[in-house]
């Protein structure tokens, strides 16, 4: 069985700082990881997905998460934050084989807090 | 391109009710999969139907039930509801292609409340 551990509830910020938010994952095959956010009263929206090739994935909004095999991590991170970036991040998990992809097992998430 | 719709947005049942939720997935995709969320045990996964068919299911009691229709749109239906039952519903429609990567893409969720 897969499990996604996001090891910060909530992480606070200054604007413009840097942020990183943790994930891990465990897994006995392989697996596609993403980040989701979600912002208030909104679904989830799809910020970057590791699938194969490149370890570094990167989304149009500056953020970008690495994955490394060895530690079974997916961390996200951003050089510098907005205020518009302040909502909840998830990380999630789906393993390679027909039929999989339907099912995507999330992490707890992380509300990311950017104060002026 | 039209999103994922779920209707209705909110709703309000009383404990021992039955409710039924619908997701009209994106044109062309035929793959639905159903999640719910709630503060205490996050985002978890209910089921994933695909061309009609139950293709994966989660760890929830037989309360929680769902089908999907020839057009794709989905619905999903719980019974004897009780108070843990009050959380968002979100779904998410896919392509669904075995074998391969496929995007799922979320509508902005029902919320339910338990009284």
């Amino acid at each position: 069985a897969q499990s996604v551990t996001q090891l910060d509830s909530q992480v606070p910020v200054f604007e413009e700082a840097p942020v990183e938010l943790r994930c891990n994952y465990s897994s006995s095959v392989s697996v596609y990881l993403f980040w989701y956010v979600q912002y208030p009263n909104q679904g989830l929206q799809l910020l970057l997905k590791y699938l194969s090739g490149s370890t570094l994935v990167e989304s149009i909004n500056g953020f970008e998460a690495e994955f490394n095999k060895s530690q079974t991590s997916f961390h996200l991170r951003k050089p510098s934050v907005h205020i518009s970036d302040t909502a909840e991040y998830f990380c999630a998990v789906t393993t390679h084989g027909s039929g999989n992809t339907g099912k995507l097992i999330f992490g707890q998430g992380t509300t990311l807090q950017v104060k002026p | 391109k039209a999103g994922v719709t779920q209707t209705p947005r909110y709703l309000i049942k009383t404990r021992g009710q039955q409710v039924t939720l619908s997701c009209s997935p994106i044109s062309g995709h035929r793959s639905v999969s159903w999640y719910q969320q709630t503060p205490g045990q996050g985002l978890q996964f209910l089921f994933e139907y695909f061309s009609e068919t139950q293709r994966n299911k989660g760890n929830f009691p037989g309360r929680f039930s769902g089908r999907q229709f020839s057009n794709s749109r989905s619905e999903m239906n719980v019974s004897t509801l009780e108070l843990g039952d009050s959380a968002l519903y979100l779904c998410a429609s896919s392509a669904g292609l075995a074998g391969s990567y496929n995007e799922q893409f979320f509508g902005p969720g029902t919320r339910l409340t338990v009284l």
